[in-house]
């Protein structure tokens, strides 16, 4: 247990909706990192904030969106979901803005219909 | 994006020593290398990472080459229970780029 805890575990939807899916950071971790595993891309990084702000960006869709809130927790809002969307989204935390090791949760496994 | 280069697969004897090789010609001076593994479809693991020296933690060794081109991560002893996706990743800033990966099958 890295001690990440992400809700919900299974989130099934169709095409064109909306869906929020959350993630709370081990206790003192003030960074929050969002990746997205699919099948034909591997492992890609979304987003990065640390301690509410927005800190590194990388493969992020304009229509996903994520933001941290003062208690630290981050949600990571997806839209207009397409097919492609379908994957597992992993949330990580780290004690510092560049910490070495990023502790993983157990991922929200999407399925878009 | 990728910055590493793995063998898709491997298998290992179980109680040997695994061998896993990662590519990484592109890595600059100051970007660290990186291995983590995921079981199944769990979250991925840290084990351990490295700039130029070579490593050792409880869980494995890593060495890289003195070019830092390549590097390679040691588990000493293989269980079962080491059976995984290995991921060799270099950091770049913030950002960690995972390659495909390793999948280690260690073998009874």
């Amino acid at each position: 247990d890295s001690g990440v805890t992400q809700t919900p575990k299974h989130l099934i939807t169709a095409t064109g909706q909306r869906v929020t899916l959350r993630c709370s950071p081990r206790s003192g971790d003030l960074s929050v990192y969002w990746y997205q595993q699919s099948l034909d891309q591997g492992l890609q990084f979304l987003i990065q904030y640390y301690n509410g702000e927005e800190r590194a960006k990388g493969n992020i869709l304009e229509r996903f969106s994520a933001q941290q809130f003062p208690d630290l927790h981050s949600e990571l809002n997806l839209s207009s979901l397409e097919l492609g969307d379908s994957a597992l989204y992993f949330c990580a935390s780290s004690g510092l803005a560049s910490s070495y090791e990023q502790y993983f949760g157990p991922g929200t496994r999407l399925t878009v219909t | 994006d990728a910055k590493t280069t793995q063998p898709p697969s491997m298998d290992c004897a179980e109680g040997r020593a695994a061998n896993l090789p990662c590519n990484h010609s592109t890595i600059s001076g100051n970007e660290y290398v990186y291995w983590y593994r995921q079981i199944h479809s769990q979250g991925p693991q840290y084990i351990i990472h490295g700039l130029k020296n070579n490593e050792t933690n409880e869980m494995a060794s890593l060495i890289i080459t003195e070019d830092r081109k390549s590097s390679t991560l040691i588990l000493p002893h293989a269980t079962l229970r080491d059976t995984a996706v290995y991921y060799c990743i270099v950091r770049v800033g913030n950002q960690f780029y995972f390659g495909t990966g390793t999948s280690l099958t260690v073998i009874p």
